[in-house]
């Protein structure tokens, strides 16, 4: 498909696991975006990258989340020790404008419960 | 403070009203902003951009106001289709970071 695909769409995993999810963009953009989303909140910025390195990280809740996208176009968001509190909905978004003038098409989303 | 405010509602509105929402933002190095709406349970989606000369599109009209660091949506003829959330977004500063309001949310009744 051409839109932005998300795996898995759900995840349900327990206390203190690690979990990755992973955000494949369109094809040739260049930003990418992680967001987290809970019930009846607007998404909660966490990380944008512009190619390959993370333009702002500053939305990232602690050390125990990190993300990659080592060739510039698949991200993985990783989440260690999870606890009950990171249980949202993640969604990545792509642009293909580096600087925030163009749309954001966004994934579906993975539905992270930690049980 | 959060940087993107929005009044979350509900609106509860007949068809063929017209409603507006506001959405302020408190970065004034803004450049680009935006109203995406998001369906229950699904991912935002691009509505429209705002210009700071104002733009329409159909029943949709947004505005927005440097001065005052506010950014309107107005929709006229409200259908039962437009019932959804919809998010505020403005670019933080000068960079491609996208951030959003908390969503506000319209019911358009029969």
């Amino acid at each position: 498909g051409a839109g932005v695909s998300q795996t898995p769409s759900n995840k349900v995993t327990e206390k203190g696991k690690y979990v990755e999810l992973r955000c494949d963009p369109i094809s040739g953009h260049t930003a990418l975006y992680w967001y987290r989303q809970s019930l009846g909140q607007g998404p909660e910025f966490l990380i944008y990258f512009q190619g390959t390195g993370a333009a702002d990280d500053s939305g990232l809740p602690n050390d125990r989340f990190f993300a990659v996208r080592p060739e510039g176009s698949v991200s993985t968001l990783k989440i260690q020790r999870t606890e009950r509190g990171d249980s949202a909905v993640y969604l990545c978004a792509s642009s293909l404008s580096p600087t925030g003038t163009t749309e954001a098409f966004f994934g579906q989303g993975t539905r992270l419960t930690v049980v | 403070r959060k940087e993107v405010e929005q009044d979350p509602g509900p609106f509860n509105v007949p068809e063929g009203a017209t409603v507006a929402f506001n959405c302020t933002y408190s970065n004034s190095a803004s450049q680009s902003f935006f109203w995406y709406r998001q369906d229950c349970r699904k991912e935002p989606k691009l509505l429209m951009s705002v210009y700071s000369s104002g733009n329409e599109d159909g029943r949709f009209t947004a505005q927005l106001n440097r001065a005052s660091q506010y950014i309107s949506l107005l929709i006229r003829d409200s259908k039962l289709s437009d019932s959804a959330t919809y998010l505020c977004v403005a670019t933080s500063g000068n960079t491609g970071k996208l951030i959003f309001g908390q969503g506000t949310t319209l019911q358009v009744k029969p």
